[in-house]
């Protein structure tokens, strides 16, 4: 089966970096998926990685390695409104379907 | 573009009670997800239908089943209901299925359980 390991949560101040990390063990894996969920909201869509390396938009970053099943969202200049849930997920198997990790609750603080 | 609609957006059932719920992706999209999610628990997969096939199957009882019509629309239904169901369901629309362009999601029905 599969499984992804994040921390549950994690708290900045504003202004800060901040680094969530997801490992995973997965067969037939093809990439990386990370989604940020506000309280009562849609998760919404952040990045992809399928090859090992670093991808950036914006203020926002994703790293893959997939020799070392480990990847992280990296936040920089963060916000009072990136408090939210960020979800580490991984595409894997036939049908390459969506499988995600708990989650990670990131608190901003002013 | 009209996003991902998910109706009802709240429902309060009794135990062993049926419920059905429904999604309605963004046009142009054929695959449908649905998961659950419940607090600490990330979201649950729970089935994808594409081109009106079930795809794929989560780890879920048979009390759990969907269906996708035609114009893509997607019916997710939960019979013989318990407490331990209460839950956001989540659907989420895509393409082809496939992770790289992302998932859109529903703003899911919250489904209470008494």
């Amino acid at each position: 089966g599969q499984s992804l390991e994040q921390p549950s949560e994690v708290t900045a101040v504003e202004g800060a970096i901040v680094q969530i990390n997801c490992t995973y063990q997965t067969s037939g894996f093809y990439g990386l998926s990370w989604y940020q969920q506000h309280d009562g909201g849609a998760p919404t869509f952040l990045s992809y990685n399928a090859l090992d390396g670093l991808e950036e938009t914006g203020r926002f970053s994703s790293f893959l390695s997939r020799s070392d099943s480990y990847g992280y969202l990296l936040l920089q200049e963060l916000q009072m409104k990136d408090s939210a849930s960020y979800f580490c997920a991984v595409s894997s198997g036939s049908a390459r379907q969506l499988t995600f990790g708990s989650g990670t609750q990131l608190t901003v603080l002013p | 573009k009209a996003g991902v609609t998910q109706t009802p957006r709240y429902l309060i059932k009794t135990r062993g009670q049926q419920v059905t719920l429904s999604c309605s992706p963004i046009s142009g999209h054929r695959s449908v997800s649905w998961y659950q999610q419940t607090p600490g628990q990330g979201l649950q997969f729970l089935f994808e239908y594409f081109s009106e096939t079930q795809r794929n199957k989560g780890n879920f009882p048979g009390r759990f089943s969907g269906r996708q019509f035609s114009n893509s629309r997607s019916e997710m239904n939960v019979s013989t209901l318990e407490l331990g169901d209460s839950a956001l369901y989540l659907c989420a629309s895509s393409l082809e299925g496939q992770a790289n362009y992302g998932y859109t999601f529903g703003s899911g029905t919250r489904l209470t359980v008494v």
